[in-house]
């Protein structure tokens, strides 16, 4: 029973390319997450969707596009791949449910190696 | 949100208690105070979060400092599958988690 899934989990490419990876939750979570894990292992959030809305956008370059055609689904759509692109990409989820004096955890996926050639 | 500070490594004895500080002195008063850990490659994986009061769960324990500038996850009985990067976060809320360095810690036979 897999809560959060991610394919593929291995995308070796070539420059200027585009490709897509594609993530799944079945918790029935509202809100799912793009992250990138550099080389240097620092894991930084890309994007945030809630209910299918983007929520969070951190500075990250319009050739990279996320796509929720439903809560349950968030991709990630890259144009034009760069050798900067090789990274290890996180997808993630939560509930979202951001009341007032609570707090939720979010559920990572176990990555997608992009290597970018 | 505020900035975390962790040791870098730290090994532990199997069996034996880790005990993983965290300093995040610039804390607001509605941030929560986050632990996650990575185990080689996998996805970050929870492990327990809160606000003011000490919380225990199945993993571990977190006891935050009643300034709340400090905090310590403790993992009462580390086996060997507990060696893993281990993220302290601070955040207002989880939707915007910043993974820091974290702290390398190497359980030991």
């Amino acid at each position: 029973d897999t809560a959060v899934s991610q394919t593929p989990k291995y995308l070796v490419t070539q420059m200027g390319n585009d490709k897509s990876i594609k993530c799944e939750q079945n918790l029935g979570h509202d809100t799912m997450y793009w992250y990138k894990q550099d080389s240097k292992k620092f894991l930084k959030i890309m994007f945030s969707y809630n209910n299918k809305e983007l929520i969070i956008n951190e500075t990250v370059p319009n050739r990279f596009s996320p796509k929720s055609p439903d809560k349950a689904h968030l991709n990630l759509h890259i144009n034009s791949l760069e050798l900067g692109d090789s990274a290890v990409y996180f997808c993630a989820s939560s509930l979202g449910t951001w009341t007032s004096g609570s707090s939720d955890t979010q559920y990572f996926g176990p990555g997608t190696r992009l290597t970018v050639l | 949100d505020a900035k975390t500070t962790q040791p870098t490594s730290m090994d532990c004895a199997e069996g034996r208690a880790a005990n993983l500080p965290c300093n995040h002195s610039t804390i607001s008063g509605n941030e929560y105070v986050y632990w996650y850990r990575q185990i080689h490659s996998q996805g970050p994986q929870y492990i327990i979060h809160g606000l003011k009061n000490n919380e225990t769960n199945e993993m571990a324990s977190l006891i935050i400092t009643e300034d709340r500038k400090s905090s310590t996850l403790i993992l009462p009985h580390a086996t060997l599958r507990d060696t893993a990067v281990y993220y302290c976060i601070v955040a207002l809320r989880d939707y915007k988690l910043s993974f820091g360095a974290g702290t390398t810690v190497t359980v030991r036979a």
